[in-house]
């Protein structure tokens, strides 16, 4: 599976959007993005994943290039809930295998 | 909502004792997963299982042995606890049928171990 990099943390007022970057640039053609956060202490919980078409979810949205070589991943109104660790993760699309968690975004909603 | 239970929630044992920990689903999943994570730090996979009686080592190098005799039950076993073991240990399933994203893992609470 293809590596990503984050941000290893940052902040967004409450209320404003939060808008979390990911880069793949070694991402294959029929690897997905998916996203997981982490909210302290709790198992990791599955936002949102797309293969190169933007995607809405009542969670959030995710925007990939063209290239699909990055994505955002974009909360719009931030609240101190959504407090977290946000995972990126490239996998192969169709596969049900194990998820390797890197480092995540730490993410601090601000009041 | 995900069925996937961890007992105990939180355990405080001494060193050398042998500890089990509990991981259950009702979801019919067949694949079952083991993550270890420090305060503050990365999961880090240590065993999983494809289905019953198959299990596997996973990315971060650990004491404990896992089993997988019924399909809704995966037990992780430590014969001789050390502080070193001390962290969370998060339990997680998923199936191919299931879920919002093929794949998509779904975690129980997990299970904070001190060893003192």
């Amino acid at each position: 599976d293809a590596k990503t990099t984050q941000p290893p943390s940052m902040d967004c007022a409450e209320g404003r959007a939060a808008n979390l970057p990911c880069n793949h640039s070694t991402i294959s053609g029929n690897e997905y993005v998916y996203w997981y956060r982490q909210i302290h202490s709790q198992g990791p919980q599955y936002i949102i994943h797309g293969l190169k078409n933007n995607e809405t979810n009542e969670m959030a949205s995710l925007i990939i290039t063209e290239d699909r070589k990055s994505s955002t991943l974009i909360l719009p109104h931030a609240t101190l809930r959504d407090t977290a660790v946000y995972y990126c993760i490239v996998r192969v699309a169709n596969r049900d295998d194990k998820i390797i968690f890197g480092k995540g975004t730490r993410l601090h909603i601000l009041p | 909502e995900a069925d996937i239970y961890q007992t105990p929630r939180y355990l405080v044992i001494g060193t050398g004792k042998k500890i089990t920990l509990e991981c259950s689903q009702t979801m019919g999943h067949d694949k079952m997963y083991w993550y270890q994570q420090d305060p503050g730090m990365e999961l880090h996979l240590i065993h999983y299982s494809y289905g019953v009686n198959s299990t596997e080592k996973g990315d971060l190098s650990s004491e404990s042995t896992v089993s997988r005799i019924r399909t809704e039950h995966f037990p992780l076993t430590l014969e001789s606890a050390r502080p070193s073991h001390t962290s969370q240990y998060l339990c997680a399933s998923s199936s191919p049928y299931r879920g919002r994203a093929q794949g998509e893992q779904f975690f129980g609470p997990g299970t904070r171990l001190t060893v003192l």
